[in-house]
């Protein structure tokens, strides 16, 4: 149990164009998921909290409108770049809590995806 | 301020020696504790985790990981160290369950033939 998907797992497009990556949770439910951003060779940085059937929360520095954040249901969640440009190139991942036996207690984590702009 | 240091960056160990990852956090509230893996390309692995009772907890691929909280710390051991562990750990300090993490800065695992 507790997999997280992600798709697509690598995009590249071009300058100017938005980009929407899905994160799903493949057996369990999942009320709040997360969305990290991650630079090589560096840490997981959190972007947002996206909440289902409320606006996500997004840490500080983080543009709201060029990364939208739609929690679509309870097992899915996506992110929009919009508007992407080079220095979005990254590496995206989705987390998502599950703890079974009615706990929710631990970050489970999709695969990533890699984003590239042209 | 919320906080996880690892201070190693990179570490290189033999194939079956013995292996300690460090990890100490700065937390306000009783800290929840995470040790994940990374394969290059990969999302994370959860290796193990601490809420509470019994300091030494066991994990998946034969780590284990201890809490000490005179020492605010939480490192990661494996008693032989495999090829195939060479990855990147990371070690993550959360507040209330399922809420958001902290991660460290990663330290990058080397194994030599």
């Amino acid at each position: 149990g507790a997999v997280v998907s992600q798709h697509p797992s690598r995009v590249i497009c071009k300058s100017g164009t938005s980009v929407k990556i899905e994160c799903r949770s493949l057996d369990f439910q999942a009320t709040t998921m997360f969305w990290y951003r991650q630079f090589p060779k560096q840490s997981l940085m959190l972007m947002a909290t996206s909440n289902e059937g409320s606006k996500a929360t997004y840490e500080q520095g983080v543009e709201k409108d060029k990364f939208l954040i739609n929690h679509a249901s309870l097992t899915l969640s996506t992110l929009t770049v919009t508007s992407a440009h080079p220095e979005d190139s990254s590496f995206y991942i989705c987390s998502a809590p599950y703890g079974g036996g009615g706990r929710v207690d631990t970050q489970y984590f999709g695969p990533g995806t890699r984003l590239t702009v042209l | 301020a919320q906080s996880v240091t690892q201070p190693d960056i990179h570490i290189t160990v033999s194939e079956g020696a013995s292996l300690e990852l460090r990890c100490n956090y700065s937390y306000g509230a009783t800290p929840y504790l995470f040790w994940y893996v990374q394969s290059p390309g990969q999302g994370l692995q959860l290796l193990l985790k601490y809420f509470s009772g019994d300091t030494l907890v066991q994990g998946i691929k034969g780590f284990e990981a201890e809490f000490k909280r005179s020492q605010s710390s939480f490192n990661l051991r494996k008693p032989s160290v495999h090829w195939s562990d060479a990855a990147e750990y990371f070690c993550a300090v959360g507040g209330n369950q399922g809420g958001k993490l902290i991660f460290g800065q990663g330290t990058e695992l080397s194994v030599k033939p």
